[in-house]
């Protein structure tokens, strides 16, 4: 079964705007962490937060996250046209088993 | 480091064919793990390694589906008989769990494309 769940499901914005993008998961984690795969490609890590760590910043990216609601955001600033792609966020269990689910993902469209 | 070695790229079979997907995860990562994609479904985690041992297979969808990984550098993946609800991109990932972070990042190949006619 699906641990996190994105939203929105798409998004399409011009280029310099922000773009933010939301995961909700279900169980406790050990940290979450954020992918993003182009068209026709594997998935590319962006990103992780641990389970303490409230936000993470890398780049033009800010990620937050809320465990009382179970929540991740995602904030990419300034967007290009080369950030075009769907994002997932994937949650590793606080029983650290090593193992990750992602969510359904959101497909991003920066326009020129 | 070539990453993730994922062959074949593209496959196309017909139904009841027995298909073996294939995958060199990256030199001394210790988990592997196999994904499907479809639109349908999302990104369904199939089944995990960790140092050659399958820990997780909840997510192989039936007894058609198996997977084996003899060594650390060779893992397949193999569906017999294939029916057309198999088509999907299977992904593999590989990931090495540093002891001082705990943490599992996962570096994925490029996928193979499967349909099954």
């Amino acid at each position: 079964s699906q641990q996190g769940e994105e939203d929105p499901q798409a998004l399409s914005i011009q280029e310099g705007e922000n773009a933010t993008m939301n995961c909700s998961y279900k169980t406790s984690i050990n940290n979450l962490q954020w992918y993003r795969q182009n068209s026709g490609r594997g998935l590319v890590h962006l990103i992780l937060i641990r389970s303490n760590e409230r936000e993470k910043h890398s780049g033009r990216l800010r990620v937050t996250l809320d465990t009382s609601k179970k929540s991740s955001s995602l904030l990419i600033t300034a967007s290009r046209a080369a950030d075009t792609a769907s994002y997932f966020c994937a949650t590793a269990g606080s029983g650290n088993t090593g193992k990750l689910i992602f969510g359904q993902g959101t497909t991003l469209q920066v326009k020129p | 480091d070539a990453g993730v070695i994922q062959s074949p790229r593209h496959e196309v079979t017909e139904m009841g064919q027995e298909v073996t997907l294939r995958c060199k995860p990256i030199s001394g990562h210790d988990y592997l793990f196999w994904y499907r994609q479809t639109m349908m479904r999302g990104l369904e985690l199939l089944i995990y390694f960790n140092n050659n041992v399958p820990i997780d297979d909840s997510g192989m969808p039936e007894d058609r589906f198996s997977a084996k990984m003899p060594n650390a550098s060779f893992s397949t993946l193999k569906i017999q008989p294939s029916e057309p609800r198999d088509s999907a991109v299977y992904f593999c990932a590989s990931s090495l769990v540093k002891s001082t972070s705990g943490a599992n990042v996962l570096t994925f190949g490029a996928g193979s494309r499967l349909t099954v006619l």
